[in-house]
């Protein structure tokens, strides 16, 4: 069966400070993987996605960045934190655009 | 370009009654439509989807969902509801042209003891 990790759990940074938050999937090859931010407990927003390695489609312009080194890793990068990343941040995954997407656990950043 | 609706931020009911969820979409072309749930601090767990066929679908924990064509509606529903089913819930759409999942903003499901 399949299963996405999300590390860390939670996280809290200084302004300025840089980030990597980190997503793998087992049990799938090739798979779509997803970025998205909830902020306030509620709507998503799509941040990245990636049909492959070293394909990576942004969503929203912002202080970040994604990159998919392996078929099955996918990061999140800041080079500084700005107090509105601050969010709870969700890596999912789908075996095409229109299947159904399964996520992680979720990252919950802190920025002050 | 595709969107979802899902009008009521809140929604309490006693536990044993019925639960409706309410989702309208707007879509060019055939919709797949979604529904998760989310406990808090958790990421989403998938319960549902129409893809084609029977109006009428069933998923996860006792759910079900009812796609509407001609409301473009796709309701989610339990006949009697549970303390542990309050959760935020979303549903979402997906079409060929926009090639991406949207989710609509997300209801608070509260069951009352």
């Amino acid at each position: 069966s399949q299963t996405i990790h999300q590390w860390p759990a939670t996280l809290v940074q200084p302004v300025g400070s840089p980030l990597s938050l980190e997503c793998t999937v087992e049990g799938t090859s090739n798979p779509n993987l997803y970025w998205y931010r909830q902020a306030a407990g509620r709507g998503l927003q799509l941040l990245f996605y990636s049909v492959g390695i070293g394909q990576i489609s942004s969503e929203v312009p912002q202080n970040l960045s994604a990159s998919r080194p392996q078929d099955r890793q996918f990061i999140l990068s800041s080079k500084k934190l700005l107090l509105s990343d601050s969010g709870f941040y969700l890596c999912a995954w789908s075996v095409q655009s229109r299947d159904t997407q399964y996520f992680g656990p979720g990252t919950r950043l802190t920025v002050l | 370009a595709q969107s979802v609706a899902q009008p009521e931020d809140q929604v309490n009911v006693a536990e044993g009654n019925p639960l409706t969820v309410k989702c309208t979409y707007s879509v060019s072309g055939n919709p797949y439509l979604f529904w998760y749930v989310q406990y808090p601090n958790r990421g989403l767990q998938f319960l549902l989807k129409y893809i084609t066929g029977d109006n009428l679908v069933k998923g996860s924990y006792g759910f079900e969902a009812e796609f509407n064509k001609s409301q473009t509606s796709f309701h989610l529903k339990k006949p009697s509801a549970l303390v542990s089913d309050s959760a935020l819930y979303f549903c979402a759409v997906y079409s060929g042209s926009a090639r991406q999942l949207t989710f609509g903003s997300g209801t608070q499901l509260t069951v009352l003891p």
